[in-house]
């Protein structure tokens, strides 16, 4: 079956980085888009980014364009957030999740924390 | 980009049917057939309960549908039942090539 396992969260200070992981297993990890999606204590689901199958296209939210980085090890079945220049507001549990395309976060990993405080 | 407008709650008795309501723009909903609708159990990883606008995942019940009107996409919920309260968020591609989420719609069953 499908697994998603996303690790590497944890307390961070603001403004340093941290990079989180997700290991795939039960599918073919290179022939899927694949997204990072979050949501903040009490808030909402927000889209963060998403990686073409090969990793050839990447778009992400405004709120992290040019902070966040997302890339792909096909050889690996692992997909990865950079994240740098962490800020309070980027505090949220980060799910990773399989693409339907590039348009659709279809299935979803458990997700991991971050918390960005001083 | 700015999020969907969903109503923040909704309510219904068991047996009942409620339709949660997702508005857009014309640069995300009103032009691209791909509006997906998720269920998040708080604590639990999300479920997509509906994808391009209408089509239901293999193992998700016919008593949820989705529909599209102009720039604002329909979930509708029949037969309620306990299990259904829940949070639900929709979610559209968009013409920059992102994905944009509702706000949310916590989903109460009397």
């Amino acid at each position: 079956q499908v697994q998603l396992v996303e690790s590497g969260g944890g307390v961070v200070l603001p403004g340093r980085s941290l990079r989180l992981s997700c290991a795939a297993s039960g599918f073919t990890f290179s022939s899927y888009a694949m997204h990072w999606v979050r949501q903040a204590p009490g808030k909402g689901l927000e889209w963060v980014a998403v990686i073409s199958y090969d990793g050839s296209n990447k778009y992400y939210a405004d709120s992290v364009k040019g902070r966040f980085t997302i890339s792909r090890d096909n050889s690996k079945n692992t997909l990865y957030l950079q994240m740098n220049s962490l800020r309070p507001e980027d505090t949220a549990v980060y799910y990773c999740a399989r693409g339907k395309g590039l348009m659709t976060a279809h299935l979803w990993g458990q997700g991991t924390l971050v918390t960005v405080s001083s | 980009q700015s999020a969907l407008t969903q109503p923040a709650s909704v309510s219904g008795s068991p047996g009942q049917s409620i339709t949660i309501s997702c508005t857009g723009t014309s640069s995300d909903v009103g032009v691209y057939n791909y509006v997906s609708w998720y269920q998040h159990h708080p604590g639990k990883a999300p479920k997509l309960m509906i994808s391009d606008v209408s089509n239901r995942p293999s193992g998700v019940s016919n008593r949820f549908s989705g529909s599209k009107s102009g720039n604002t996409a329909s979930l509708t919920i029949s037969g309620l039942q306990a299990e259904d309260e829940a949070d639900y968020y929709c979610s559209s591609y968009t013409s920059s090539s992102t994905v944009v989420f509702g706000g949310g719609t916590k989903l109460t069953v009397l």
